[in-house]
């Protein structure tokens, strides 16, 4: 089955600033990689997602990267700010057609003043 | 749209007692998914629907957890009987025809202590 690894599990910045997560897959068959953002004692929110066609999107203040060939897949977060502090999660869809997401293991994201 | 909505929020009983978890999914969405969230093993698939027929149940975690879809608008995830290593938040998350072109939706989850 796939297998996603997240880095880093936490990460400070100053408000302001830019933050990047970073995410690597195992299964070569995977095509959709979506990234969730988890606010205490709420559930994931889909912020963002990229598919195997692309290479890169962006949405205002958030960007994805993806390179297949390396099998690995980045979040972007530039002039950070307080409400960006939380859990982000990374997830790539299972190969074969089936359609579960296998998550990674988050990154709580604390933004400085 | 109210969203997905989950019940109860917060279930506390001891163990050996049978727990049942409740999820109404956004009306249309045809996949309805259980997950676990424990902080050592981060969010964890169960089981998931297409159409009310259950697809995949290989996260299931063992015969004492069992899950229903008797319509489109409701689920359920059973735990009988219940032991303390349960205790996790339990999310159900709906989504559109081809999960992939929508993504899903979570609810607020369930927090499950068992004592």
């Amino acid at each position: 089955g796939e297998n996603v690894e997240q880095h880093p599990s936490t990460l400070s910045v100053q408000e302001g600033d830019s933050a990047v997560i970073k995410c690597t897959y195992s299964d070569s068959a995977s095509n959709y990689f979506p990234w969730y953002k988890q606010e205490l004692g709420k559930g994931p929110q889909l912020i963002i997602d990229i598919r195997s066609n692309v290479g890169e999107k962006k949405d205002q203040r958030i960007a994805v990267t993806l390179n297949k060939t390396a099998k690995h897949f980045s979040l972007h977060i530039t002039e950070t700010q307080p409400e960006d502090s939380a859990v982000y999660f990374c997830a790539a869809n299972e190969g074969g057609g089936a359609d579960g997401l296998t998550f990674g293991k988050g990154t709580h994201l604390i933004i400085q003043p | 749209d109210a969203g997905v909505i989950q019940s109860p929020r917060h279930e506390v009983t001891e163990m050996g007692q049978e727990v049942t978890l409740r999820c109404k999914p956004i009306s249309g969405h045809d996949y309805l998914f259980w997950y676990r969230q424990t902080m050592m093993r981060g969010l964890e698939l169960l089981i998931y629907f297409n159409n009310n027929v259950p697809i995949d149940d290989s996260g299931m975690p063992e015969d004492r957890f069992s899950a229903k879809m008797p319509n489109a608008s409701f689920s359920t995830l059973k735990i009988q009987p219940s032991e303390p290593r349960d205790s996790a938040v339990y999310f159900c998350a709906s989504g559109g025809a081809g999960t992939i072109n929508y993504g899903y939706t979570f609810g607020s989850g369930t927090r499950l202590t068992v004592v």
